[in-house]
Protein backbone atom coordinates (compact mmCIF):
# COMPACT_ATOMS: atom_id res chain seq x y z
CA UNK A 1 0.00 0.00 0.00
CA UNK A 2 1.38 3.13 -1.28
CA UNK A 3 1.48 6.36 1.21
CA UNK A 4 -1.13 8.78 0.13
CA UNK A 5 0.72 11.89 -1.85
CA UNK A 6 0.72 15.12 0.26
CA UNK A 7 2.63 18.48 -1.13
CA UNK A 8 5.77 18.99 1.27
CA UNK A 9 4.99 22.20 2.23
CA UNK A 10 2.21 24.64 2.12
CA UNK A 11 2.27 28.50 3.27
CA UNK A 12 0.28 31.38 4.28
CA UNK A 13 0.25 34.58 5.97
CA UNK A 14 -2.28 35.10 9.26
CA UNK A 15 -5.77 35.25 8.42
CA UNK A 16 -5.14 33.42 4.91
CA UNK A 17 -6.88 30.32 3.84
CA UNK A 18 -4.84 27.59 2.82
CA UNK A 19 -5.72 24.01 1.29
CA UNK A 20 -3.38 21.11 1.57
CA UNK A 21 -4.40 17.94 -0.99
CA UNK A 22 -4.30 14.46 -0.25
CA UNK A 23 -4.50 12.17 -3.64
CA UNK A 24 -5.30 8.54 -2.94
CA UNK A 25 -6.99 5.74 -5.07
CA UNK A 26 -9.65 3.86 -6.28
CA UNK A 27 -9.00 1.54 -3.24
CA UNK A 28 -8.58 3.86 -0.59
CA UNK A 29 -9.43 7.64 -0.42
CA UNK A 30 -11.80 7.07 -3.89
CA UNK A 31 -13.34 3.84 -2.13
CA UNK A 32 -14.32 5.03 1.53
CA UNK A 33 -15.56 7.88 3.57
CA UNK A 34 -12.82 7.21 6.14
CA UNK A 35 -10.23 9.99 5.61
CA UNK A 36 -9.21 11.31 8.58
CA UNK A 37 -6.25 14.26 9.31
CA UNK A 38 -3.49 15.00 11.98
CA UNK A 39 -2.02 17.60 13.27
CA UNK A 40 1.02 17.06 14.73
CA UNK A 41 3.35 19.84 16.34
CA UNK A 42 7.23 19.21 16.73
CA UNK A 43 8.00 16.69 19.59
CA UNK A 44 4.29 15.90 19.87
CA UNK A 45 1.70 13.30 19.63
CA UNK A 46 -0.82 13.59 16.26
CA UNK A 47 -3.99 15.24 17.09
CA UNK A 48 -6.95 14.39 15.53
CA UNK A 49 -8.46 17.28 13.44
CA UNK A 50 -11.20 15.56 10.75
CA UNK A 51 -13.18 12.38 10.57
CA UNK A 52 -14.68 10.68 8.15
CA UNK A 53 -14.01 13.35 5.30
CA UNK A 54 -15.41 16.59 6.97
CA UNK A 55 -16.33 15.96 10.58
CA UNK A 56 -14.46 17.77 13.33
CA UNK A 57 -14.12 16.17 16.87
CA UNK A 58 -15.31 18.49 19.88
CA UNK A 59 -12.68 21.35 20.65
CA UNK A 60 -11.04 21.85 17.27
CA UNK A 61 -11.67 24.85 15.88
CA UNK A 62 -14.43 25.26 12.83
CA UNK A 63 -11.14 27.34 11.08
CA UNK A 64 -10.65 23.90 9.86
CA UNK A 65 -12.93 21.75 7.27
CA UNK A 66 -12.37 19.00 5.20
CA UNK A 67 -13.70 17.54 1.54
CA UNK A 68 -13.38 15.15 -0.67
CA UNK A 69 -13.49 14.59 -4.53
CA UNK A 70 -12.81 11.55 -6.13
CA UNK A 71 -9.32 10.43 -5.21
CA UNK A 72 -8.61 13.73 -3.55
CA UNK A 73 -9.35 14.49 -0.23
CA UNK A 74 -8.73 18.37 1.07
CA UNK A 75 -7.92 19.94 4.13
CA UNK A 76 -8.79 23.47 4.12
CA UNK A 77 -7.25 25.91 7.11
CA UNK A 78 -9.31 29.28 7.13
CA UNK A 79 -8.16 32.49 9.28
CA UNK A 80 -4.56 30.81 9.28
CA UNK A 81 -3.15 31.45 12.99
CA UNK A 82 0.31 31.19 14.19
CA UNK A 83 -0.60 28.17 16.54
CA UNK A 84 -1.51 26.52 12.96
CA UNK A 85 1.89 25.69 11.94
CA UNK A 86 2.78 22.14 11.97
CA UNK A 87 3.00 19.22 10.11
CA UNK A 88 -0.70 17.77 8.75
CA UNK A 89 -0.95 14.27 7.82
CA UNK A 90 -4.25 12.69 5.73
CA UNK A 91 -5.02 8.82 6.98
CA UNK A 92 -7.47 6.81 4.77
CA UNK A 93 -9.02 3.42 5.33
CA UNK A 94 -8.14 0.99 2.55
CA UNK A 95 -9.79 -2.15 0.58
CA UNK A 96 -7.48 -4.45 2.69
CA UNK A 97 -8.47 -3.70 5.39
CA UNK A 98 -5.70 -1.78 6.29
CA UNK A 99 -4.90 1.75 7.06
CA UNK A 100 -2.53 4.57 4.72
CA UNK A 101 -0.97 7.94 6.10
CA UNK A 102 -0.29 10.80 3.90
CA UNK A 103 3.50 11.51 2.71
CA UNK A 104 2.75 14.38 5.61
CA UNK A 105 2.45 18.35 4.61
CA UNK A 106 4.74 21.16 6.46
CA UNK A 107 2.35 24.37 7.33
CA UNK A 108 4.41 27.90 7.37
CA UNK A 109 2.42 30.69 8.63
CA UNK A 110 4.58 33.58 7.14
CA UNK B 1 -10.94 11.66 30.43
CA UNK B 2 -9.46 9.10 28.02
CA UNK B 3 -5.70 8.38 28.26
CA UNK B 4 -3.37 6.12 27.01
CA UNK B 5 -0.46 5.38 28.65
CA UNK B 6 2.57 3.51 27.24
CA UNK B 7 6.04 1.79 28.15
CA UNK B 8 9.14 3.38 28.71
CA UNK B 9 12.13 3.89 25.59
CA UNK B 10 14.00 0.53 24.89
CA UNK B 11 17.08 0.15 22.82
CA UNK B 12 17.83 -2.98 21.20
CA UNK B 13 20.52 -5.04 19.29
CA UNK B 14 19.53 -5.68 15.45
CA UNK B 15 17.54 -9.11 15.25
CA UNK B 16 16.07 -9.01 19.05
CA UNK B 17 12.33 -8.28 19.62
CA UNK B 18 10.90 -5.20 21.81
CA UNK B 19 7.49 -5.21 23.26
CA UNK B 20 5.79 -1.97 23.73
CA UNK B 21 2.61 -1.92 26.01
CA UNK B 22 -0.04 1.01 25.85
CA UNK B 23 -2.43 0.52 29.22
CA UNK B 24 -5.97 2.49 28.44
CA UNK B 25 -7.63 4.89 31.32
CA UNK B 26 -11.25 6.37 30.78
CA UNK B 27 -13.11 3.79 29.04
CA UNK B 28 -13.92 0.44 28.01
CA UNK B 29 -12.04 -2.03 26.21
CA UNK B 30 -15.07 -4.19 25.27
CA UNK B 31 -17.32 -1.34 24.98
CA UNK B 32 -19.77 -1.42 21.77
CA UNK B 33 -17.99 1.35 20.38
CA UNK B 34 -13.98 2.52 19.94
CA UNK B 35 -12.90 -0.82 20.87
CA UNK B 36 -9.65 -0.71 18.35
CA UNK B 37 -6.37 0.01 19.43
CA UNK B 38 -3.70 1.12 16.32
CA UNK B 39 -0.26 1.02 16.38
CA UNK B 40 1.70 4.39 14.40
CA UNK B 41 5.15 4.43 13.94
CA UNK B 42 7.63 7.57 13.15
CA UNK B 43 11.01 7.19 12.04
CA UNK B 44 13.02 10.36 13.02
CA UNK B 45 12.57 13.37 10.63
CA UNK B 46 9.69 11.40 9.05
CA UNK B 47 6.16 11.05 8.46
CA UNK B 48 3.56 8.85 9.97
CA UNK B 49 3.25 5.37 8.99
CA UNK B 50 0.24 2.59 10.17
CA UNK B 51 1.74 -0.34 11.83
CA UNK B 52 -1.77 -2.25 12.46
CA UNK B 53 -5.22 -2.62 14.27
CA UNK B 54 -6.16 -5.12 16.94
CA UNK B 55 -10.11 -5.11 18.26
CA UNK B 56 -10.00 -4.78 22.08
CA UNK B 57 -13.04 -6.92 22.26
CA UNK B 58 -12.52 -9.56 19.88
CA UNK B 59 -8.77 -9.73 19.38
CA UNK B 60 -8.18 -9.95 15.82
CA UNK B 61 -6.08 -8.30 13.72
CA UNK B 62 -5.13 -6.27 11.01
CA UNK B 63 -0.70 -5.43 10.25
CA UNK B 64 0.13 -3.89 7.08
CA UNK B 65 1.81 -5.90 4.48
CA UNK B 66 5.26 -4.99 5.43
CA UNK B 67 4.92 -5.52 8.89
CA UNK B 68 3.20 -9.47 8.10
CA UNK B 69 5.68 -12.15 9.96
CA UNK B 70 7.25 -9.50 12.08
CA UNK B 71 4.41 -7.86 14.17
CA UNK B 72 2.26 -9.22 16.78
CA UNK B 73 -0.43 -7.31 18.36
CA UNK B 74 -2.50 -8.30 21.36
CA UNK B 75 -4.13 -6.76 24.52
CA UNK B 76 -5.51 -8.04 27.96
CA UNK B 77 -8.72 -7.13 28.63
CA UNK B 78 -8.23 -7.44 32.43
CA UNK B 79 -5.85 -4.60 32.47
CA UNK B 80 -7.13 -2.85 29.55
CA UNK B 81 -3.74 -3.08 28.26
CA UNK B 82 -2.54 -3.10 24.56
CA UNK B 83 0.69 -4.89 23.18
CA UNK B 84 2.94 -4.86 19.80
CA UNK B 85 5.73 -6.84 19.45
CA UNK B 86 8.34 -6.64 16.82
CA UNK B 87 10.79 -9.13 16.53
CA UNK B 88 14.09 -9.85 13.69
CA UNK B 89 14.58 -6.00 14.43
CA UNK B 90 16.77 -3.76 12.12
CA UNK B 91 18.05 -0.44 12.38
CA UNK B 92 15.08 0.64 9.82
CA UNK B 93 12.57 0.45 12.64
CA UNK B 94 14.43 2.83 14.70
CA UNK B 95 11.25 5.01 15.89
CA UNK B 96 8.67 6.43 18.01
CA UNK B 97 5.87 4.01 17.79
CA UNK B 98 2.37 4.89 19.23
CA UNK B 99 -0.41 3.49 19.92
CA UNK B 100 -4.20 5.11 18.99
CA UNK B 101 -7.85 4.29 20.00
CA UNK B 102 -9.56 3.65 16.84
CA UNK B 103 -13.02 6.10 17.44
CA UNK B 104 -16.37 5.39 16.73
CA UNK B 105 -16.43 1.99 14.76
CA UNK B 106 -12.77 2.16 14.53
CA UNK B 107 -11.44 4.22 11.33
CA UNK B 108 -10.01 7.32 13.31
CA UNK B 109 -7.11 7.61 15.74
CA UNK B 110 -9.32 9.85 18.13
CA UNK B 111 -7.03 9.50 21.33
CA UNK B 112 -3.01 9.07 21.19
CA UNK B 113 -0.19 7.59 23.82
CA UNK B 114 2.48 9.53 24.07
CA UNK B 115 4.68 7.31 22.14
CA UNK B 116 7.70 5.08 22.57
CA UNK B 117 10.95 5.49 21.67
CA UNK B 118 12.52 1.85 20.12
CA UNK B 119 16.27 2.87 19.31
CA UNK B 120 17.99 -0.89 17.29
CA UNK B 121 21.39 -0.28 17.46
CA UNK B 122 24.57 -2.79 17.35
Amino acid sequence: QSALTQPASVSGSPGQSITISCTGTSSDVGAYNYVSWYQQHPGKAPNLMIYDVSNRPSGVSNRFSGSKSGTTASLTISGLQAEDEADYYCCSFASTSTYVFGTGTKVTVL
Amino acid sequence: QVQLVQSGAEVKKPGASVKVSCKAAGYSFTSFTNYYMHWVRQAPGQGLEWVGVVNTRGGSISYAQEFQGRVTMTRDTSTSTAYMELSSLRSEDTAVYYCARGGGSGEHLDYWGQGTLVTVSS
